[in-house]
């Protein structure tokens, strides 16, 4: 079945750092990808997607590229923030099923000023 | 403000005792589901509706029933809870199917069952 990879967190770094969080997935066929991202006490909450091979998402300064021959979708930003802080998801949608997302685990991000 | 709203936030409550959690959108939405997140699995889908009168199992429906009588309500309903529910649960909504369209979930409700 459709399964999501994403790196183990928590992630810790000091602001304006790199930052990248690993995802890879299986899937039959051409997947939808997405990055969703869960503040503290709230909901989650769409970052970016991707809808077929080589297409870029971006948001807030966030970045993932749909790669179909590694079967990846990382998420980079150049500086976080202490305000992106949060939980992210990647997850994947089956064209032509239910609108199910299946999603990673989670990586739990921290920036520290 | 367009929103998934959920009640109640928070829930403890004990083994076998019926409960429904509510789950109500203002964005005249088609499409709603539930998930339960856990750590270390993610969310994963219990049961989900394309419309009206219309619902599904996800992954992970038994001890879980929804119903949809209405476009904006897809509440859920625990018959028989037991700890194994002991889970955070988000509702989530998006437009219609043949996207893939944005979901947009509601703030969770945390419920531990003792």
């Amino acid at each position: 079945g459709d399964s999501v990879t994403q790196m183990e967190g928590p992630v810790t770094l000091s602001e304006e750092a790199f930052l990248t969080i690993n995802c890879t997935y299986t899937a039959t066929g051409y997947p939808s990808l997405f990055w969703y991202v869960q503040y503290p006490g709230e909901g989650l909450q769409l970052l970016l997607k991707a809808t077929k091979a080589d297409d870029k998402g971006s948001n807030k300064g966030f970045e993932a590229t749909y790669r179909k021959e590694t079967t990846s979708f990382h998420l980079e930003k150049g500086s976080v923030q202490v305000s992106d802080s949060a939980v992210y998801f990647c997850a994947l949608m089956r064209r032509g099923g239910n609108e199910k997302l299946t999603f990673g685990t989670g990586t739990r991000l921290t920036i520290i000023p | 403000e367009a929103q998934v709203t959920q009640n109640p936030r928070y829930l403890i409550t004990v083994t076998g005792k019926k409960l429904t959690v509510t789950c109500s959108q203002n964005m005249n939405h088609e499409y709603m589901s539930w998930y339960r997140q856990d750590p270390g699995l993610g969310l994963r889908q219990i049961y989900y509706s394309m419309n009206v009168e219309v619902t599904d199992k996800g992954d992970v429906p038994e001890g879980y029933k929804v119903s949809r009588k209405e476009k904006r309500n897809f509440p859920l309903i625990l018959e028989s809870p037991s700890p194994n529910q002991t889970s955070l649960y988000f509702c989530a909504s998006s437009p219609q199917r043949g996207g893939p369209y944005e979901q947009y979930f509601g703030p969770g409700t945390r419920l531990t069952v003792t």
